[in-house]
C-alpha cells in the first residue's frame, strides 16, 4: 500500500503570492493533519480534517486555509505569502479523527521557499 | 495549552552504547507517538504509545498516562541511530490539537 503522499516536494514562491500544497492520505484513512516546520524547531500543528470537516486548528493567521476532498485527499492553502513561511510543510493521515486512539503517518514534506 | 518537554535536548553517544529519551507532558492526552526525523525531513514512526510498554527490536518505549510522562530506550546505538526524535501528544478539548515536543537531537559516533 502506498504511504501518505505530498505534491510538490519542492516550491518556491516569492512574497505575496499563494501557494497550494495537496496531500493524498494512506488508503482507508479519513483524516488528515496539516503541520510547518521551520528550520530548527519541531513540526507546529496547522489543521485537521476528518470526513471533509475541520476538527482541529492550531495558532495560525487566516492566510493560512485548508480543506478536504470526498476521496479525503486535501489540499493546504496559504495565501499573501511571507518570507517566514519558509518551511517544511507535512501531511499526516489517520484512520479515525478527534478524540480516537489512532496512530497518525506522515508523508515526505513539502519544501516551501518564499524569496 | 499543553506544555511537551523532550529531554536531552542534545545527545552524543558512542556506538554500542546505550541512552534513554524522556517526554514530560502538562496535561492528559489522547495519544503520544514517537518520531525518528531523517535529514530529508521524513517523519518516521517508532512508536504509537498512548499507554503502557512497546518493543520493536534494540527499541521500546513506555507511557505512564498518569505520570504525564514517556520514555524511549536506545539500546546497542548505532550511527543510523543518528537523527532528531520527537514525541507528540494529541489533545482535544472538543477541537483537536497536536503538539511536539522540543525535540533530541541524537548523534551516534563510531
Amino acid at each position: 500500500d502506498a504511504g501518505v503522499t505530498q505534491s510538490p516536494t519542492h516550491l518556491i514562491k516569492t512574497r505575496g503570492q499563494h501557494v497550494t500544497l495537496r496531500c493524498s492520505p494512506i488508503s482507508g484513512h479519513k483524516s488528515v493533519s496539516w503541520y510547518q516546520q521551520v528550520l530548527g524547531q519541531g513540526p507546529q500543528f496547522i489543521f485537521q480534517y476528518y470526513e471533509k470537516e475541520e476538527r482541529g486548528r492550531g495558532n495560525f493567521p487566516d492566510r493560512f486555509s485548508a480543506r478536504q476532498f470526498p476521496n479525503y485527499s486535501s489540499e493546504l492553502n496559504v495565501n499573501a505569502l511571507l518570507l517566514g513561511d519558509s518551511a517544511l510543510y507535512l501531511c499526516a493521515s489517520s484512520r479515525q479523527g478527534v478524540g480516537a486512539r489512532t496512530e497518525a503517518f506522515f508523508g515526505q514534506g513539502t519544501r516551501l521557499t518564499v524569496v | 495549552g499543553i506544555q511537551v518537554e523532550q529531554s536531552p535536548p542534545d545527545l552524543i553517544l558512542q556506538e554500542g552504547a546505550n541512552s534513554t529519551l524522556r517526554c514530560n507532558f502538562s496535561d492528559s492526552v489522547n495519544n503520544l507517538q514517537w518520531f525518528h526525523q531523517n535529514p530529508w525531513g521524513q517523519l518516521i514512526n517508532l512508536f504509537y504509545i498512548p499507554s503502557g510498554t512497546k518493543q520493536n527490536g534494540r527499541l521500546s518505549a513506555t507511557t505512564v498516562a498518569t505520570e504525564r510522562y514517556s520514555l524511549l530506550y536506545i539500546s546497542s546505538s548505532q550511527t543510523t541511530d543518528s537523527g532528531v526524535y520527537f514525541c507528540a501528544v494529541w489533545h482535544s478539548g472538543g477541537y483537536q490539537k497536536v503538539t511536539f515536543g522540543t525535540g533530541t537531537k541524537l548523534q551516534v559516533i563510531p
